[in-house]
């Protein structure tokens, strides 16, 4: 929504592989957030950066990180895939002129 | 800790009629309560966000209220149609770490 772009679209991994997702906003929003979501559930917030600096940390382990770059961009790292990591990743950007945070189409991970 | 719990979990209905969907949380510290909708394997999109100084937002055939001192949030959505059919989730924002807490959703499937 809002021209929040994510890539890939889907992605197969093999546990204990790396993968790195990545999200860029259309305009230059400097707060992004990223979520994970299993399947039925919500989604659960992983990390927020604004101005290429980290603001909060969900309760995951340290086999995930992230960054965000000067053209506000971002990338989500996770080490040492486990099967449990498999969900629909998103990010979410939120300008700041609103309130509202604008999210993309998300990447569907799948651990095997 | 907060929590959102969303009612009902899953909800099937014949073509017209007016929609109730109810969002509850815990803790009446929040920022603000934004609606979204979340079509199957896809990101959110963002229907209404409600600022923790206001009690209702509307847009086109959606009501949303909040009361946050009974910590409740409904999304009334009127003369529901079949392209309504959809995953409604609430979430609400916290100051610290700026981030949204998600319930885990209501199904809904308007019928022909």
């Amino acid at each position: 929504d809002a021209g929040v772009t994510q890539s890939p679209t889907h992605l197969i991994k093999t546990r204990g592989q790396h993968v790195t997702l990545r999200c860029s906003p259309i305009s230059g929003h400097k707060s992004v957030s990223w979520y994970q979501q299993v399947l039925g559930q919500g989604p659960q917030f992983i990390f927020q950066y604004y101005e290429k600096e980290e603001r909060g940390r969900g309760n995951f382990p340290d086999r995930f990180s992230a960054r965000q770059f000067p053209n506000y961009s971002s990338e989500l790292n996770v080490n040492a895939l486990l099967l449990g990591d498999s969900a629909l990743y998103l990010c979410a950007y939120r300008p700041d002129s609103s309130y509202e945070q604008y999210f993309g189409p998300g990447t569907r991970l799948t651990v095997t | 800790k907060q929590e959102v719990t969303q009612i009902p979990a899953a909800l099937s209905v014949p073509e017209g009629e007016n929609l109730v969907l109810n969002c509850s949380f815990t803790d009446s510290a929040i920022y603000n309560l934004q609606w979204f909708r979340q079509d199957p394997g896809k990101g959110l999109t963002s229907l209404l966000l409600i600022q923790s100084s206001q009690r209702e937002q509307t847009s086109g055939r959606l009501n949303a209220s909040l009361d946050k001192s009974s910590g409740r949030s409904t999304l009334y959505i009127a003369a529901s149609q079949p392209g309504d059919s959809a995953t409604y989730l609430c979430a609400v924002e916290i100051f610290y770490p700026a981030k949204l807490i998600f319930g885990t959703g209501t199904r809904l499937q308007v019928f022909p």
